[in-house]
């Protein structure tokens, strides 16, 4: 399968931690990556490959995987962090990458 | 650091060629791949294609080969090209370097993104 599937929106308290899921077959032998969108913004990497962030992104973003789930957990959550989540990888191929369908986090 | 501007018109008319290019700067976009991917006002992320700066690409089989990527190594440019749009075809286009290691893919940077509207 190609698809990457993510729960349209998850809400969280401000402070706590949420974890954010995308499944695919694909994720069984593919990391996910992940990418934090704000309105009228461009994507921005927040976490890639095994559990590694770009310079710049707050070490309470994280990414893990099992099996055909990968996902991103973010600890003690700002109001900053309100966007759309999308995660992406390879299809199962391998040859071509796919975005999950996005989940929208918001902060309470 | 690396940059990546697309640019093109932001209006296409209903069964024209889009074309968009991403102009690069702060790397050369030898021994990268690049990738297109759009988003429909109000909705996801969609992959179009990548190339590398070779020139082999791969697209999206959704797209039915009205994609074609192409690079201009002189220019440090990659260009989009997409036939015959509708209306489903207008989104935001954003040019991104496409990150490759082990089994791990990635997208940074990416482009501030185009609106292209189709629409007569």
């Amino acid at each position: 399968s190609s698809e990457l599937t993510q729960d349209p929106a998850v809400s969280v308290a401000l402070g706590q931690t949420v974890r954010i899921t995308c499944q695919g077959d694909s994720l069984r032998n593919y990391y996910a990556s992940w990418y934090q969108q704000k309105p009228g913004q461009a994507p921005v990497l927040v976490v890639y490959g095994k559990n590694n962030r770009p310079s710049g992104i707050p070490d309470r973003f994280s990414g893990s995987s099992s099996g055909n789930t990968a996902s991103l957990t973010i600890a003690g959550t700002q109001a900053e962090d309100e966007a759309d989540y999308y995660c992406h990888s390879r299809d199962s191929s391998g040859n071509q990458r796919v975005f999950g369908t996005g989940t929208k986090v918001t902060v309470l | 650091q690396v940059q990546l501007q697309e640019s093109g018109p932001g209006l296409v008319k209903p069964s024209e060629t889009l074309s968009l290019t991403c102009t690069v700067s702060g790397a050369s976009i030898s021994n990268y791949h690049w990738s297109w991917i759009r988003q429909p006002p109000g909705k996801g992320l969609e992959w179009i294609g990548y190339l590398f700066y070779s020139g082999s690409t791969n697209y999206n089989p959704s797209l039915k080969s009205r994609a074609t990527l192409s690079v201009d190594t002189s220019k440090n440019q990659i260009s989009l090209s997409l036939t015959s749009v509708t209306a489903a075809d207008t989104a935001v286009y954003y040019c991104a370097r496409d990150l490759v290691v082990g089994v791990g893919c990635w997208f940074d940077p990416w482009g501030q993104g185009i609106l292209v509207t189709v629409s007569s």
